[in-house]
């Protein structure tokens, strides 16, 4: 089964609109971490938020909040009045605490979900 | 400017031909990663290191190998190169384990093709 799940391979929107972006993810360590990252076509993967499984509080940066819903294992980015610069492929990631440390830092990404921002 | 700095960008080599991919960090990191990424499959890892000399393998191993003979550098070894490996590689960075929030910094990718 897969870790992280985004179903929208593709999304068009208009400037200045609100966009969520869906994020599932399948863990049963009680301790993770939840990722975003944009890849503009430079090729470039930036990281643009985090969420900790123990947060209690969405986290939010700038024009980025991720909706937490713990829950329905559900961590949506939300990004506010979008802007032309913000077409580019977006990727949900997790690490998962018991992997941690020594062996297994990597963090388990989803296929992405590619948005772009129509004037 | 921390970053970590891939060797080239694009790369275009023949079926059975050694490739050497190389990434360069300058964050002192111990953990050092190699990516594979592909239209609708997202991120895939390939090898982790997490120390020089010590290597681990990820998701998918099959037809690469890689050397950390030095701290700040990892590289990605196509033994022969073929066609399947066509795609775009990604390196990445991160201080060793514990904390969950610790972000891996990305290179700027190579993306590879196989003729």
């Amino acid at each position: 089964a897969q870790k992280i799940t985004q179903t929208q391979p593709g999304m068009f929107v208009q400037e200045k609109e609100a966009v969520t972006l869906d994020c599932t993810y399948d863990t049963s360590d009680p301790s993770y971490g939840l990722f975003w990252y944009k890849q503009p076509s430079s090729g470039e993967m930036i990281f643009l938020i985090y969420q900790g499984s123990y947060d209690q509080q969405n986290a939010t940066e700038g024009r980025y909040s991720l909706n937490f819903q713990k829950a329905r294992k559900s961590a949506n980015l939300v990004i506010s009045a979008s802007q032309l610069g913000d077409s580019a492929m977006y990727f949900c990631a997790m690490r998962e605490a018991m992997y941690s440390g020594g062996g297994a830092d990597g963090l388990t990404f989803g296929k992405g979900t590619h948005l772009i921002i129509q004037p | 400017d921390v970053k970590v700095t891939q060797s080239s960008r694009y790369l275009v080599k023949r079926t059975g031909e050694k490739v050497f991919l190389e990434c360069v960090q300058d964050m002192d990191h111990e953990n050092m990663f190699w990516y594979r990424q592909d239209p609708g499959l997202g991120l895939r890892l390939i090898y982790f290191s997490y120390d020089v000399k010590m290597k681990e393998k990820g998701d998918i191993p099959e037809g690469y190998s890689v050397s950390r003979e030095k701290k700040e550098r990892f590289s990605l070894i196509l033994e022969s190169a073929s066609t399947n490996q066509t795609s775009m590689y990604l390196c990445a960075s991160s201080k060793l384990g514990g904390a969950t929030n610790e972000k891996l910094f990305f290179g700027s990718g190579t993306q590879l093709s196989v003729l």
